[in-house]
């Protein structure tokens, strides 16, 4: 069983368009991320949850919109997406101790055209 | 906020030999130094992680080392091979696991 599970994989999308992307775990962790990795492979954070509260909302585009429905799941909106969106989106938990490891999805590669 | 550098970038060993990728961090507070390991079409996974009470941690062929006074980690694999081969992350984080992550280095494993 994966234990971080992002959908779809891959997404490819003309510019001006809104679209999600799903995360969901099975660890029971508490805190869930978004990150997004660049095409210098360059990781940064963008949103954290805990306990489906907002808790880091790094300088991103209010374009970008997390939604928590539940401890397990943290899904992610984009609307109106530009060329520069284009990325590899990582959902990652954590049991939300300090020092506790990150467990990250296998990506979401998002395709701006 | 914290400001980690890692280097180099790119390293390319034969295989058997070792490597070596070095992180530097800016704040002093931050306490929990994890390396993760990136394959192709796949995301990070932890390999070794250092809290900032040890100096040094050693994990089968792979060591971390850190020293607090000067603000820097290292990462080093021994006896290398090709299933090494991949993109390794060094983090930093204070408290609550806000992980600031390293830009990467490429790691090839000649055979």
């Amino acid at each position: 069983d994966t234990a971080v599970s992002q959908t779809p994989k891959y997404l490819v999308t003309q510019m001006g368009n809104d679209k999600s992307i799903k995360c969901e775990q099975n660890l029971g962790h508490d805190t869930m991320y978004w990150y997004k990795q660049d095409s210098k492979k360059f990781l940064k954070i963008m949103f954290s949850y805990n306990n489906k509260e907002l808790i880091i909302n790094e300088t991103v585009p209010n374009r970008f919109s997390p939604k928590s429905p539940d401890k397990a799941h943290l899904n992610l909106h984009i609307n109106s997406l530009e060329l520069g969106d284009s990325a590899v989106y990582f959902c990652a938990s954590t049991t939300g101790t300090a020092g506790s490891p990150l467990h990250f999805g296998n990506g979401t590669r998002l395709t701006v055209t | 906020g914290e400001n980690v550098e890692q280097h180099p970038s790119t390293l390319s060993v034969q295989e058997g030999d070792s490597a070596v990728i070095k992180c530097t961090y800016s704040d002093s507070a931050s306490n929990y130094f994890p390396w993760y390991k990136q394959e192709l079409g796949k995301g990070p996974q932890l390999i070794i992680d250092i809290r900032s009470n040890v100096g040094e941690k050693k994990d089968q062929r792979i060591a971390v080392t850190l020293n607090k006074t000067a603000k820097h980690f290292s990462l080093h694999i021994t006896e290398t091979q090709p299933e090494d081969s991949a993109v390794y992350f060094c983090a930093a984080a204070t408290g609550a696991n806000n992980l600031f992550f390293g830009t990467g280095t490429r790691l090839t494993v000649i055979p």
